[in-house]
């Protein structure tokens, strides 16, 4: 089973800083990997997936990156509505889906 | 514009059963692969099970195979999940999600607000 480590578990920055959050697999896998923002009582939203594509209306500050076994999403300029949890997941080729436990993005 | 719109969670004691339906509109629903996904209070998410568009291939998370079944109606645009010897590590919130257009399985563009399941004597 291949798990996902997030880094840091916690990250506080302040708007308009760069955030680069990390999502390394236990092992090397496909660039299927995606990347959600969940807010306090919502459900998660899609912001990449296949590892660098933006989803559908995802503002050009986030982009993702990475192949093998580390994964990045990195947010260029921190909006204030940007302060949320972020998860990565993944699915292989036997189609196991695995979420990592999520960074925290909060105001510094 | 999508919606998915869960039910069928409550208040179930250890070794019961439930059944969650999924509604969903907004898009052709039978083209599409859907999933469902928990999230324990305060905990991070967890996958659960997955379905294919014609409902012919059906995947599982280890911690559900052989108590959780994954099916769909398409005629009714509706998604279930029946969900069997219910232990309270199954307490959560269970959202269902859409495939993304682009990405197959690989990632989940809708998502409905989810249907509380605790499991509790």
């Amino acid at each position: 089973e291949i798990v996902l480590t997030q880094s840091p578990a916690t990250l506080s920055l302040s708007p308009g800083e760069r955030a680069t959050l990390s999502c390394r697999a236990s092992q090397s896998v496909n660039s299927y990997v995606a990347w959600y923002q969940q807010k306090p009582g919502q459900p998660p939203k899609l912001l990449i997936y296949d590892a660098f594509n933006r989803a559908t209306g995802i503002p050009a500050r986030f982009s993702g990156g990475g192949s093998g076994t580390d994964f990045t999403l990195t947010i260029s300029s921190l909006e204030p509505e940007d302060f949320a949890v972020y998860y990565c997941q993944h699915r292989s080729n036997w189609l196991s889906i695995t979420f990592g436990h999520g960074t925290r993005l909060e105001i510094k | 514009e999508v919606q998915l719109v869960e039910s069928g969670g409550g208040l179930v004691q250890p070794g019961g059963s439930l059944r969650l339906s999924c509604a969903a509109s907004g898009f052709p629903f039978s083209s599409f692969s859907m999933t469902w996904v928990r999230q324990a209070p305060g905990k991070g998410l967890e996958w659960v099970s997955a379905i294919t568009g014609s409902g012919g291939s059906t995947y599982y998370a280890d911690s559900v195979k052989g108590r959780f079944t994954i099916s769909r109606d398409n005629s009714k645009s509706t998604l279930f999940l029946q969900m069997n010897s219910l232990g309270v590590e199954d307490t959560a919130l269970y959202y269902c999600a859409k495939a993304a257009a682009a990405a197959g399985l690989n990632a989940f563009d809708s998502w409905g607000q989810g249907t509380l399941v605790t499991v509790s004597s």
